[in-house]
């Protein structure tokens, strides 16, 4: 079964409005998780690490104030898209691996986002 | 910047070995080998990782050569859900964000009836 659950699987919004997407570790906790997108037959681009407790850390690029992440707990951060456009329109995909050396990481099922 | 370079297609039979190619010449001692593969529309999936010794678990057999610059995935039995994109990647041992996983453009292997 699913170590990664992300939620919404899928959700329409306005252009201008804002939208969360949910990442849950169900069987471990997890100190940090990866917020990736990934636009039609690209590769996934790492947007994001979130680390409990503290700040994230966004790659080059990637407007911070834009996209905020919350890792308020061992077991769940959250991507808040703000002020969508449909520039924004994407597959978003959240990881997470446990807190030992070299554990997997593994992967939510991912959220289609798609701004009108 | 992805540390692997794999071909960018191939095609097998069903019910044949499918076998998938990956450089990786800059592998350091403390890196790691991962496969995971997407099939459309999904999270990627972890397929196996290994270090130095050849692994095997119930979805694949990986492959590691002895200098450790390639490797091969191998799954013994492809059926048409194999149909997917396999990415190789590189990653070391450490914790929390030194541990983050970064994608190059996979191989896209398409099992043909």
């Amino acid at each position: 079964g699913a170590v990664v659950s992300q939620h919404p699987s899928w959700v329409i919004c306005k252009s201008g409005t804002s939208v969360k997407i949910e990442c849950r570790s169900l069987d471990f906790q997890a100190t940090t998780m990866f917020w990736y997108r990934q636009f039609p037959k690209q590769s996934l681009m790492l947007m994001a690490t979130s680390n409990e407790g503290s700040k994230a850390t966004y790659e080059q690029g990637v407007e911070k104030d834009k996209f905020l992440i919350n890792h308020a707990s061992l077991t769940l951060s959250t991507l808040t898209v703000t002020s969508a456009h449909p520039e924004d329109s994407s597959f978003y995909i959240c990881s997470s691996a446990g807190t030992l050396p070299g554990n997997t990481i593994y992967f939510g099922e991912g959220s289609w986002l798609t701004v009108v | 910047d992805a540390k692997t370079t794999q071909p960018t297609s191939m095609d097998c039979a069903e019910g044949r070995a499918a076998n998938l190619p990956c450089n990786h010449s800059t592998i350091s001692g403390n890196e790691y080998v991962y496969w995971y593969r997407q099939i459309h529309s999904q999270g990627p999936q972890y397929i196996i990782h290994g270090l130095k010794n050849n692994e095997t678990n119930e979805m694949a057999s990986l492959i590691i050569t002895e200098d450790r610059k390639s490797s091969t995935l191998i799954l013994p039995h492809a059926t048409l859900r194999d149909t997917a994109v396999y990415y190789c990647i590189v990653r070391g041992s450490n914790t929390g964000a030194n541990s983050k996983l970064t994608f190059g453009k996979g191989i896209t292997l398409s099992v043909r009836p």
